[in-house]
């Protein structure tokens, strides 16, 4: 049982190539989260999906689209990637049981 | 719109002493206040949340409406502590989100 599935965890790309995050989940949870992590910013949400078919976007969406691809996937794209977009991306779930939200370990992206 | 503020970037404090992490939030509502803590290049593990008032790891938080706080409290800090620690509140309208402060650092010297 892995909860939350992030590939890859590590990306290196050059300004303007474009890429996308995966995320999946096995917890049979509606609500899915996209976050990316900066020093002394905290985590700030991208994008959600509240339920398969939906999206909505977050606190900072610009340069990102997202695709909730069925119940358990749900992918970040860059289309033309930034350095500004450098950071750690985590994708989140929201955990009923606990009534809190389970995190992958993260994507770690480097843009050059 | 809500927000969470965790005043302080880094806390250190040597271990055996008591730690207290802030964490104050602005929503009219009801909210869900959690803290999470990330343990060097780790994911985010849930420690507490403000409605099932457990003791994790020896950390508690108590949800005071008044103050609009939830500290983080711990009496006597293990060197295992030293991590980052974020607060967090979600608000159920429909759906939910999670809301984070900016972290604080806390360091336990031996």
């Amino acid at each position: 049982n892995a909860g939350v599935t992030q590939t890859p965890k590590f990306q290196v790309l050059k300004t303007g190539q474009s890429m996308t995050l995966q995320c999946a989940q096995d917890m049979n949870h509606n609500s899915m989260y996209w976050y990316r992590q900066d020093p002394g910013m905290g985590l700030r949400l991208i994008y959600y999906s509240a339920s398969e078919g939906t999206t909505d976007k977050g606190e900072v969406p610009n340069g990102y689209n997202v695709s909730r691809l069925n119940k358990r996937e749900f992918s970040l794209r860059l289309e033309s990637a930034a350095p500004s977009q450098t950071s750690v991306y985590f994708c989140a779930v929201r955990d009923k049981a606990l009534r809190g939200y389970t995190f992958g370990s993260g994507t770690r992206l480097t843009v050059v | 719109a809500q927000r969470v503020t965790q005043p302080e970037k880094l806390l250190s404090v040597f271990k055996g002493a008591p730690v207290e992490l802030k964490c104050n939030y602005s929503y009219s509502g009801s909210p869900e206040l959690f803290w999470y803590v990330q343990y060097s290049r780790q994911r985010l593990q849930l420690l507490l949340r403000h409605i099932s008032r457990e003791s994790i790891k020896g950390f508690t938080a108590d949800l005071n409406k008044g103050e609009t706080s939830f500290h983080l409290k711990k009496p006597f800090a293990q060197e295992e502590d030293s991590a980052m620690y974020y607060c967090a509140l979600s608000v159920n309208s429909g759906y939910s989100t999670l809301t984070f402060g900016k972290g604080t650092m806390l360091l336990v010297s031996p």
